[in-house]
């Protein structure tokens, strides 16, 4: 059974920073693609960034380029989120998730409960 | 920037078929996947890249693309079907990109 278990999550500081992973079991997680998705309280899902098998290939989406930066340890099965510079904007859910189909047909096939991340003084 | 747009609300009664459009410049030409997000869960894949279904999601859930908007179908809702649903794209600039969800209520 596919299993993805997020954390790291909690109250930050603005300006702060942040380390999220994703502990993945029950798939070959070294063959897939992973993403990170959003969701701000009460709001949409908004894609956050995408990794390859190799970490010889990532996205982000534009409004956390330069600030975060995903990663991924395949021994352990583990994705990550380094968030710095976190800003009020970036309060949100954070999903981990197996993507398929990059990138014209991306997809997001399975996903964790998330972790909650608050941006605030 | 690319834009995926869903009308905020649709309502149907149970039986009936509820249609969840989402709207983007030559969406047609790009796959579209749904997800359905029910209170207090994760989203989950319904339909991806266009029409197809995953193993365990319900023949009453079908996906069309065309022209300028991608449409999820559910045939003979059911009251389990109210949630909230999610159109997706990749965007060759933007990569991903969301629709901003419908809820769906089945009244």
């Amino acid at each position: 059974e596919v299993r993805l278990v997020e954390s790291g999550g909690g109250l930050v500081q603005p300006g702060g920073s942040l380390r999220l992973s994703c502990a993945a079991s029950g798939f070959t997680f070294h063959m897939y693609w992973m993403s990170w998705v959003r969701q701000a309280p009460g709001k949409g899902l908004e894609w956050v960034a995408s990794i390859n098998y190799a970490e010889s290939e990532n996205y982000y989406v534009d409004s956390v380029k330069g600030r975060f930066t995903i990663s991924r340890d395949n021994a352990k099965n583990s994705l990550f989120l380094q968030m710095d510079t976190l800003g009020a904007e970036d309060t949100a859910l954070y999903y981990c998730a197996i993507t398929q189909g990059v990138p014209s047909g991306t997809y997001f096939q399975d996903w964790g409960p998330g972790t909650l991340v608050t941006v605030s003084s | 920037s690319y834009e995926l747009t869903q009308p905020p609300s649709v309502s149907v009664s149970p039986g009936q078929t509820a249609s969840i459009t989402c709207s983007g410049h030559e969406v047609g030409d790009k796959y579209v996947s749904w997800y359905q997000q029910k209170p207090g869960q994760s989203p989950m894949v319904i339909i991806y890249q266009d029409n197809k279904r995953p193993s365990g999601v319900p023949e009453r859930f079908s996906g069309s693309n065309s022209g300028n908007t991608a449409t999820l179908t559910i045939t003979g809702t059911q009251a389990m079907d109210e949630g909230d649903y999610y159109c997706q794209a990749w965007e060759s600039r933007a990569h991903v990109v969301f629709g901003g969800g419908t809820k769906l209520t089945v009244l």
